[in-house]
Parts: structure tokens; C-alpha cells; sequence
């Protein structure tokens, strides 16, 4: 069966560090693979997504980038925190192009101070 | 672009009655597919039920059903028999081509028992 891995669970970082988010997902290829992000008490923002190795979209502009060095691996990174980058990271795959379920990993929670 | 909109930023059921949820969205697609999740507080997303739409008939899962207005571009949850694992936040969403979800704001639900 299929599983997404997703770490840290919860991290703490000061304004002006770098950040680095994992995400895998195991039993399965070429999966489709997104970032959004959930401000407090907000819905969720699709910050990237990427249908293969080494393509990747964004969607909104911002102090956050992404990649893709394998398959089933994701990372979200930055240079250099913002206060606001704060808030719950959630990590999710599909497969093929039209209408199938995503499915998400368990989040990260990012606090910059 | 798509747009989702919950009216309802919180709302309370009496464990064992009926809570509807409202959601709107607007899109000029024909052919789409509309999600309502579930976020408890561990924050995992979890996939409560989904409407393809072009099938006119509402999706039902167990004690969860969907109220499908496509003219009226209306998509809402009904809770039967709601019980105390119902709380939670609970996200409507639409998916975009490249299985893109577009969310939102939430509406969080509370059961009293």
C-alpha cells in the first residue's frame, strides 16, 4: 500500500535560517507531488507542485522554493525564514493528471521567531 | 481562477442530530470534481466524501452526505446521527486539472454532548 512520509513533525526556527521540509511517499510512481501551506485558522494554499523529477511549479511567489531529486522524494527549502513562513506544512501526492484523490501527510509545523 | 468559499467559520450539533455545512464554489469548467475533508486536531487531512460532476446523483458516505447544486454552484455536507469524533475543521475543495485543490477557508465543528 501506499504511504507518505512527512518531517519534521514540528520545528522551531529563528528569523533568517535556512529551512529544509522532507516529504517521501513509498508505493508508488511517478506520483504527482504538492506543498501547501495552512495559515492559523485558514484553509490551504498550494505553494508548489510537480508531476516529475526536476519539474516543478509555483504557484504563488514567495520566500520558499522546492525540489525534486527523486521520484518520491519532495523537499521544501529557504535561504532565509521570514516571520512569515510560520504556519502547518502539509505535504500530499496523486496519480495521473485528472480528477483522482490526493492524499497528505501528517504536516509540519513551522514557527519562526 | 477557482474560488471556494465556506460562509460558516464555525458551527455546533447536538450529538445525535443533523448539521449541514454550505459551500459555494465558482469555476467556468464543466466537468469537476468537489471534496469535503476533515482536519481533526492532529491536523491530518482526512478525505470524508467526493462528488464527480457530472453525475447527478448526491455522493453519500455512511452518516456523511452531499447536497450537489451544479447550476447554483453549491456543495454542502450533511452529518447525520453527529458524534463526538465529528469534531473537527471540516474543508470543502475543489480539484483543478493536475489534481490541484483549491480550498476553503474551513468551518470548524463543534458536537455537544
Amino acid at each position: 500500500s501506499q504511504t507518505i512520509h512527512q518531517w519534521p513533525a514540528t520545528l522551531v526556527q529563528p528569523v533568517g535560517s535556512p529551512l529544509s521540509l522532507e516529504c517521501t511517499v513509498e508505493g508508488t510512481s511517478n506520483p504527482n507531488l504538492y506543498w501547501y501551506r495552512q495559515a492559523a485558522g485558514r484553509g490551504l494554499q498550494l505553494l508548489f507542485y510537480s508531476v516529475g523529477i526536476g519539474q516543478i511549479s509555483s504557484e504563488v511567489p514567495q520566500n520558499l522554493s522546492a525540489s525534486r531529486p527523486q521520484d518520491r522524494q519532495f523537499i521544501l527549502s529557504s535561504k532565509k525564514l521570514l516571520l512569515s513562513d510560520s504556519g502547518f506544512y502539509l505535504c500530499a501526492w496523486s496519480v495521473g493528471q485528472v480528477n483522482t484523490e490526493a492524499f497528505f501527510g501528517q504536516g509540519t509545523r513551522l514557527t519562526v521567531v | 481562477a477557482q474560488t471556494v468559499t465556506q460562509s460558516q467559520p464555525e458551527m455546533s450539533v447536538q450529538e445525535a442530530e443533523t448539521v449541514t455545512l454550505s459551500c459555494t464554489y465558482d469555476t467556468s469548467e464543466s466537468d469537476y470534481y468537489l471534496f469535503w475533508y476533515k482536519q481533526p486536531p492532529s491536523r491530518q487531512m482526512i478525505l470524508v466524501i467526493r462528488q464527480e460532476a457530472y453525475k447527478q446523483q448526491n455522493a453519500t458516505e455512511n452518516r456523511f452526505s452531499v447536497n450537489f447544486q451544479k447550476a447554483a454552484k453549491s456543495f454542502s455536507l450533511k452529518i447525520s446521527d453527529s458524534q463526538l469524533g465529528d469534531a473537527a475543521m471540516y474543508f470543502c475543495a475543489y480539484m483543478e486539472y493536475g489534481n490541484k485543490l483549491v480550498f476553503g477557508a474551513g468551518t470548524i465543528l463543534r458536537v455537544k454532548s
